[in-house]
This record gives C-alpha cells, structure tokens and sequence, in this order.
C-alpha cells in the first residue's frame, strides 16, 4: 500500500512562529504536493513538486515556501505564521503523468 | 485550465436510500475523473477513477460513476446507502499529457439519517 506520512496530525503555533510540516511518501511518486482545505472552499492548491528541487507555486502560495531536498519528502513552510493560515492542510503524491493522487492524513493546524 | 464543479454543498439521505452526487467539469478534451472520499479528520481516499473506456465505472464501498461527454458530467451513485457513508465527497478533475496536479471541487457533505 502507499504510504502518504504527515509529521504532525494536530499542531499549535503563535503567530510570527516559522512552521515545518514534513510529508514523506514511499512510493517513489515524482509528483507531492501540499493543499490547503477549508471549509466551503474545498482543496486549494498551495505548491507542487514534480522533482528534486523542483517546485511550482499553486493558487495559493503567498506566505508559504516548500522544499524537496529528496524525493520522498516535501516540506511546506510557513515563514512567519498568521491567524489566517489556520487550516487542514493535506500533503499528496503521485506517479508523473496522470495518475490517482495519495493523500496523507492530514495536519490540522492552529495559529494563536 | 480545468476546472470542477459541485453544485451540492450539503446532501441528506435516510439510511437505505439511493444516493447520486453531481459532479461537472470544464476540459477542452476528455479528462482524468476521480471521486475521493474524507472521512472526519482524516485524508481523503480515493473512491474510483475514469481514464477511459467504459463510461461507467466501478469503485470501492459499492460507489459507482458513469462519464457523460455529452453532460460533462461525472456524477457518483450508490444504490443504498449506509450511515458509515456520512462523509465528504470530492470530485476531481486531471488533464491528460504532462504533469499532472489534480483539481477538486469544492466537496459535497453527505448526512445519513437512520
């Protein structure tokens, strides 16, 4: 089975805090990707990796950054967290070309 | 670029009933479709797919979809449902060729009652 790992299922952060969320996958999958999910507003796409290194912004990526250092972690940062980046935020992956993507369990996080 | 739409946000069954969620997508050519599960608080499973061939197709937990060209539709059926099927339900769409970063819809919250 695919194995989509999110470090953290709950997180608590202070605003101004610079947050980590760490999804490894062990599928060798080309393609992570890492979406913001909220309530009405279904998945939005935050950023997109398709290699090492390589990385696209989605619809959404003001106030994050990623890093793909190896194939099977993709990092999603929050350089200085906000109240409005409260969220479920689910990581991804999938083979290159057009493929079924799998998801992790998902990181709920809090910004006070 | 593609885009999908889900013109339901929230859908109450009685447990037992058939059970259909509507699912239109925008795509100059036919598309990847996908219907994609989220339990509470947890990720989302994938329920089935369409690449191509058959238009209807078969998934998990005895959900089925039919692939309407005509309609643009790709909407997700079960003949009867179970109060463990309370959950969200995405709808995604992928373009053929390239890399491939799935759209979703927005989601359709599915109440069982007993």
């Amino acid at each position: 089975d695919v194995k989509v790992t999110q470090s953290s299922r709950y997180l608590v952060k202070r605003t101004g805090e610079k947050v980590f969320l760490e999804c490894v996958q062990d599928m060798d999958h080309e393609n992570m990707f890492w979406y913001r999910q909220d309530p009405g507003l279904g998945l939005r796409l935050i950023y997109f990796s398709y290699d090492v290194k390589m990385k696209e912004k989605g619809d959404i990526p003001e106030g994050y950054s990623v890093s793909r250092e190896k194939k099977e972690r993709f990092s999603l940062i929050l350089e200085s967290a906000s109240t409005n980046q409260t969220s479920m935020y689910l990581c991804a992956s999938s083979f290159a070309g057009n493929t079924e993507a799998f998801f992790g369990q998902g990181t709920r996080l809090t910004v006070v | 670029a593609q885009s999908v739409t889900q013109p339901d946000i929230h859908i109450t069954v009685s447990e037992g009933a058939s059970l259909e969620l509507r699912c239109n997508y925008s795509y100059g050519a036919t598309p990847y479709l996908f219907w994609y599960v989220q339990s509470p608080g947890q990720g989302l499973q994938l329920l089935l797919k369409y690449f191509s061939g058959d238009t209807l197709v078969q998934g998990i937990k005895g959900f089925e979809a039919e692939f309407k060209r005509s309609q643009s539709s790709f909407n997700l059926r079960k003949p009867s449902v179970h109060w463990s099927d309370a959950a969200e339900y995405f709808c995604a769409v992928g373009a053929p060729g390239g890399s491939y970063i799935p759209t979703f819809g927005r989601g359709t919250s599915l109440i069982v009652h007993p």
